[in-house]
């Protein structure tokens, strides 16, 4: 089973949708979650981090951590076009072990 | 803030070529780590370093060397280079807690290297 999974979509919406997001995740030693963004062609870019069960709000942007379903998820509302790239979860714990979802790649139709 | 500085940008190599890939990071972090980003396989750890002097492997190791004598810079060795290496790499930093949950991993803009 790997550390985390993610659905690499793609995923295309019409500009104005909300979209969202999913990952599981195994072993709860790991408390600390991430969502990065990633263009193509770029370097993946931290959007949001949290470390507590329920929801992060910033901006259109809401990242969700269920911690007893091991569940993430990133919710990204009024989408623009500039949102379509790549979006990766992650999880960390204190000894610096990182597992990064595969992506999914995201569409914002103007 | 420059934050993760990966050079170059671009890279062909020839089979059985050396080169290195730089990586400086002036946020004074402790751990640097270097990843390959192929498709559909998401970001796999080659090495990673927990300070100056200190280096281990990740999970696809072979063919790669590092070493880390400051705490800015941590290079990535190609000793042979072989078309299987043809991906591109990222270096990432991030702090060492004690205690707490856990910490982000920043990351350079990559290496897009192509073996031939």
């Amino acid at each position: 089973q790997k550390e985390v999974e993610q659905d690499p979509g793609p995923l295309s919406v019409p500009e104005g949708a909300i979209v969202s997001l999913n990952c599981t995740y195994s072993n709860s030693a790991f408390q600390y979650f991430m969502w990065y963004r990633q263009y193509s062609r770029k370097g993946p870019e931290l959007l949001m981090y949290t470390y507590s069960s329920g929801n992060k709000e910033d901006g259109r942007f809401t990242a969700q951590v269920d911690k007893s379903s091991k569940y993430i998820s990133l919710f990204i509302r009024d989408s623009q076009p500039s949102d379509s790239a790549t979006y990766l979860c992650a999880k960390s714990n204190t000894g610096n072990q990182f597992y990064f979802g595969t992506g999914t790649s995201l569409t914002v139709i103007p | 803030n420059a934050g993760v500085t990966q050079t170059p940008k671009f890279q062909v190599l020839k089979t059985g070529q050396s080169m290195t890939l730089q990586c400086a990071q002036d946020m004074n972090h402790e751990y640097m780590s270097w990843y390959r980003q192929d498709p559909g396989m998401g970001l796999r750890l080659i090495h990673y370093s927990v300070g100056a002097g200190i280096t281990d492997q990740g999970e696809v190791p072979n063919g790669y060397n590092v070493s880390r004598s400051t705490t800015e810079d941590f290079p990535l060795r190609l000793l042979s280079a072989a078309p299987s290496q043809t991906s591109v790499y990222f270096c990432a930093s991030s702090y060492i807690i004690i205690g707490g949950k856990g910490t982000e991993a920043f990351f350079g803009q990559g290496t897009r290297l192509t073996v031939v």
